[in-house]
């Protein structure tokens, strides 16, 4: 039958430790790249986004690798917290005075406390 | 709080109805844009206003008409819908400098919307 919705993939990590979310991207002309966080009945919000001429991103907990080789995305959450629930998704726009981000479909994150 | 406000924040519409979406952003971005977000699809680009023109027109059906009076507004027109038109539509806005855009999107909590 139909599909009532997007199975997200699940993610399912013990309180304090760390979180480490995929996303791989199609396009290999994909020069820019965000990571989003949408909680239950709000819009996503921005986390930490890295361009392609760098490898690796750093925030407050959190870390963004980017492997152009491999078209592969990843989030790294230190010390998850409760609040880190939530759905997480990767953004990549290929540039070229291109306006359309490129949504993938999400990684639902769930703490355990 | 990301400076991106949408009303209403819920909206219930029967197919004959016209309704109005609204959006606002107060962090002085000169692009705004419409997404659908439903069950069953991810993140759906709709339409994109740059400097108060339309830039991008993703093959949306004319029964969704955005309106952008200025910078800081952007509203979405909605008559005779479909109940599969029921979904989270949500705003964003951003910079865009020199010609090229600023790629981080910065969205606001989105208007549900149920057609009946």
């Amino acid at each position: 039958g139909e599909s009532v919705g997007l199975h997200l993939p699940t993610l399912s990590v013990q309180e304090g430790d760390n979180s480490i979310i995929n996303c791989a991207y199609s396009n290999s002309a994909s020069d820019y790249f965000i990571w989003y966080k949408q909680e239950s009945g709000k819009g996503p919000q921005f986390i930490i986004d890295i361009r392609s001429n760098m490898d690796k991103r750093q925030g407050q907990r959190v870390t963004v690798l980017l492997n152009k080789t491999v078209k592969h995305l990843s989030l790294q959450i230190a010390a998850t917290q409760p609040g880190d629930s939530a759905v997480y998704f990767c953004a990549e726009n290929s540039g070229a005075g291109s306006y359309q981000l490129t949504f993938g479909k999400g990684t639902k994150l769930s703490v355990i406390p | 709080e990301t400076g991106v406000t949408q009303t209403p924040r819920h909206l219930v519409m029967g197919m004959t109805n016209k309704k109005s979406l609204k959006c606002e952003q107060h962090l002085g971005h000169n692009a705004m844009y419409w997404y659908k977000q439903s069950a069953k699809k991810p993140l759906e680009l709709m339409f994109v206003y740059s400097l108060e023109e339309r830039v991008e027109n993703n093959s949306v059906p004319s029964r969704f008409s955005p309106e952008c009076p200025n910078s800081s507004h952007l509203f979405l027109h909605l008559h005779t819908l479909q109940p599969e038109d029921s979904a989270l539509y949500l705003c964003a806005s951003s910079q865009q400098t020199s010609g090229r855009p600023q790629e981080t999107q910065y969205f606001g909590p989105g208007t549900r919307l149920l057609v009946l």
